[in-house]
């Protein structure tokens, strides 16, 4: 049973450019957080997905974008990127698009802005 | 206003030593839910256990067990015998149960060392 697999692993970018980030849930699972996490720090949530629409957004701003798609995998992009955009990104899912389950981790993805 | 916090940001304990991280919650409603992650090196968090508000037993998983105090808003989490392979940083989250709210809130993390 694969767990929440992302993609890439790591990604390089420059300030000002675009990145999508990837992520497939857990097999069973229908509902799609992403977190980003600074280095030092606890992560925080930028947004949920559920039955392909955007659920609960965190206080992040509209640079900040996401899909989730039939399959119910998902992803994120970040436009006009900053130097503060530079962090782990990671993926959770869980079974139902309630608070009473547990959401599971991907790896993430760790994204450097230079 | 939600928030967890880990005072302890690092500790450094020698293998089979008994160690305890604290966390403390902070929350207005009367239906949430705690949690702790252990992140590797890797960085994968991966989900320890899970407890809602009305469910204060202590619970006990092999070398681990967890304390859960409403009275003083705490989720102790403490690793008896502590080995290697434990080095790792520890979150602690909060979910609350208004409608509507799915997030779950992490407090910063407390960096275990254990040394051989």
């Amino acid at each position: 049973d694969a767990g929440v697999t992302q993609s890439p692993t790591h990604l390089i970018k420059t300030r000002g450019q675009q990145v999508t980030l990837r992520c497939s849930p857990k097999s069973g699972h229908d509902t799609v957080s992403w977190y980003q996490q600074a280095l030092g720090q606890g992560p925080q949530f930028i947004f949920q997905y559920y039955e392909e629409e955007e659920r609960q957004r965190g206080n992040f701003p509209d640079r900040f974008s996401g899909h989730q798609f039939p399959n119910y995998s998902s992803e994120l992009n970040v436009n006009a990127l900053l130097l503060g955009d530079s962090a782990l990104y990671l993926c959770a899912s869980s079974r139902l698009a309630g608070v009473e389950d547990t959401q599971y981790f991907g790896p993430g993805t760790r994204l450097t802005v230079l | 206003a939600q928030k967890v916090t880990q005072a302890q940001t690092e500790i450094s304990v020698v293998e089979k030593e008994d160690v305890t991280l604290d966390c403390v919650y902070e929350t207005r409603d009367t239906t949430y839910y705690l949690f702790w992650y252990k992140q590797p090196p890797s960085g994968e968090l991966v989900f320890l256990i899970r407890r809602n508000s009305f469910d204060e037993q202590n619970e006990i998983s092999g070398r681990y067990s967890w304390n859960f105090q409403k009275s003083t808003s705490s989720f102790n989490f403490t690793i008896t015998a502590s080995q290697v392979v434990d080095s790792a940083v520890y979150f602690c989250a909060l979910s609350d149960f208004p409608a509507g709210t799915y997030k779950y809130i992490f407090g910063t993390g407390t960096r275990l060392k254990v040394l051989a």
